[in-house]
């Protein structure tokens, strides 16, 4: 079975430093690997994805993900972090078997302080 | 219309009493998918149709849970005889394909409480 994990609940940083939520996964077969954000009371919005290609994968709002085979990572990065980007962030694979289902992480809670 | 809009945006309803959640996917999405997310969790994939058929249900937790897309396009997720476990955030997602280069949209959710 297909599955990520996101080690860490909580991640704090300080606006203009560097942001990384980190994510590993378990794959059978090629990883095709998401990113999504979800702010207060609100659903789900994609970031990025990685289906193949390049393992850097540039995304929306100004984010990144490095897709790590040998590490089986794919942590998403953004270079300088706003206050704004304060959400819940989800890690999530689609299952090869049945490419319709996502596999979510947990989630880790982002807070950017000014 | 431009997003998939979900109806209510909260639910509370009593325990025991029966619920329908509702999806309206973007226009000409013939995928459609639903989620629970429960308090500190990542969502839970619940039941996909391709049109109007339910093409895999097995994420519905038990017979109480029922979805129907009759005419491929708008979808009620149904619970009866609610349970205060079933307090979660019910998220729904529509697609246009549903191979991986296909993006989901979802939807606001709708948080229900049962008491």
């Amino acid at each position: 079975a297909q599955s990520v994990a996101q080690p860490e609940d909580q991640v704090n940083v300080a606006e203009g430093n560097p942001l990384t939520v980190k994510c590993t996964y378990s794959v059978s077969g090629n990883p095709y690997l998401f990113w999504y954000v979800q702010y207060p009371n609100r659903g789900l919005q994609f970031l990025l994805k990685y289906i193949t290609g390049d393992n850097l994968v540039k995304g929306s709002y100004g984010f990144e993900a490095e897709f790590n085979k040998s590490q089986t990572s794919f942590h998403l990065k953004k270079p300088s972090a706003l206050v704004s980007d304060s959400a819940l962030y989800f890690c999530a694979v689609r299952d090869f078997a049945n490419d319709y289902k996502l596999s979510f992480g947990a989630g880790t809670t982002v807070t950017v302080r000014a | 219309g431009a997003g998939v809009s979900q109806t209510p945006s909260n639910k509370v309803t009593e325990k025991g009493k029966y619920v329908e959640l509702r999806c309206d996917p973007i226009s000409g999405h013939t995928a459609l998918y639903w989620y629970r997310q429960s308090l500190g969790q990542g969502p839970e994939f619940l039941i996909y149709f391709q049109g109007t058929g339910a093409a895999d249900d097995s994420g519905l937790p038990n017979d109480r849970f029922f979805a129907v897309r009759p005419e491929g396009s708008v979808s009620t997720l149904k619970i009866q005889r609610t349970e205060r476990g079933d307090s979660a955030m019910y998220l729904c997602a529509s697609s246009y394909r549903t191979e991986p280069l296909s993006d989901y949209t979802f939807g606001s959710g709708t948080r229900l409480t049962v008491v």
